[in-house]
């Protein structure tokens, strides 16, 4: 069953605002992921936030964890056409053997 | 260092076939996952190895769908019959353990069932 949930499902910008998704879990987690989908492509790693960590950076992204509301958010500053792809979020509940549950996913159009 | 590998990339069956698909992970990791992505949706884990057991076969259709991991490294995934919502992207991905960390991900196969 999928646990994280997405918001918003599409979100189109311009190139050089910022992008912030949302993601909504239920459970306990281990760890929390997001990762990238260009179309017809495979999903790429994009960071890894544990339960323990509050906010974590990694170049144009900034991700943060609140476990007290079982949420977390991506943003991705000053975007680029590049960036137009499918984000998803992921748990990683740690109990079950490091099972990754993925959520629907946010389509993000960025507009040159 | 090489990705992971998947074929075929593309494959269009007819109901009631039987289709192969196989994957090989990065070397080196010991875990190795199938995913199930239906067009609009997040991927669906299908099985989990660590080495050459199953970990997590859980949200496998067993009644059609069959995996195996031979000697720990390359793995194949096979749908016999096929039905026509088993069209979906099939997408194979490895991690070096077993709990938590990144999982690197192949292209997948987009499988269409007429």
């Amino acid at each position: 069953s999928q646990q994280g949930e997405e918001d918003p499902q599409a979100l189109s910008i311009q190139e050089g605002e910022n992008a912030t998704m949302n993601c909504s879990y239920k459970t306990s987690i281990n760890n929390l992921q997001w990762y990238r989908q260009n179309s017809g492509r495979g999903l790429v790693h994009l960071i890894l936030i544990r339960s323990n960590e509050r906010e974590k950076h990694s170049g144009r992204l900034r991700v943060t964890l609140d476990t007290s509301k079982k949420s977390s958010s991506l943003l991705i500053t000053a975007s680029r056409a590049a960036d137009t792809a499918s984000y998803f979020c992921a748990t990683d509940q740690g109990n079950q053997g490091g099972k990754l549950i993925f959520g629907q996913g946010t389509e993000l159009s960025v507009k040159p | 260092e090489a990705g992971v590998a998947q074929s075929p990339r593309y494959k269009i069956i007819e109901k009631r076939q039987s289709v192969a698909f196989w994957c090989n992970p990065i070397s080196g990791h010991a875990t190795l996952y199938w995913y199930q992505q239906i067009l609009g949706q997040g991927p669906k884990l299908l099985i989990q190895f660590q080495n050459n057991g199953v970990v997590d076969d859980s949200q496998l259709p067993k009644d059609r769908f069959s995996a195996e991991r031979l000697k720990g490294v390359d793995s194949t995934l096979k749908i016999q019959p096929a039905k026509l919502e088993d069209s979906a992207v099939y997408l194979c991905a490895s991690s070096l353990g077993l709990s938590g960390g990144a999982r690197f991900f192949g292209p997948g196969t987009r499988l269409t069932v007429l």
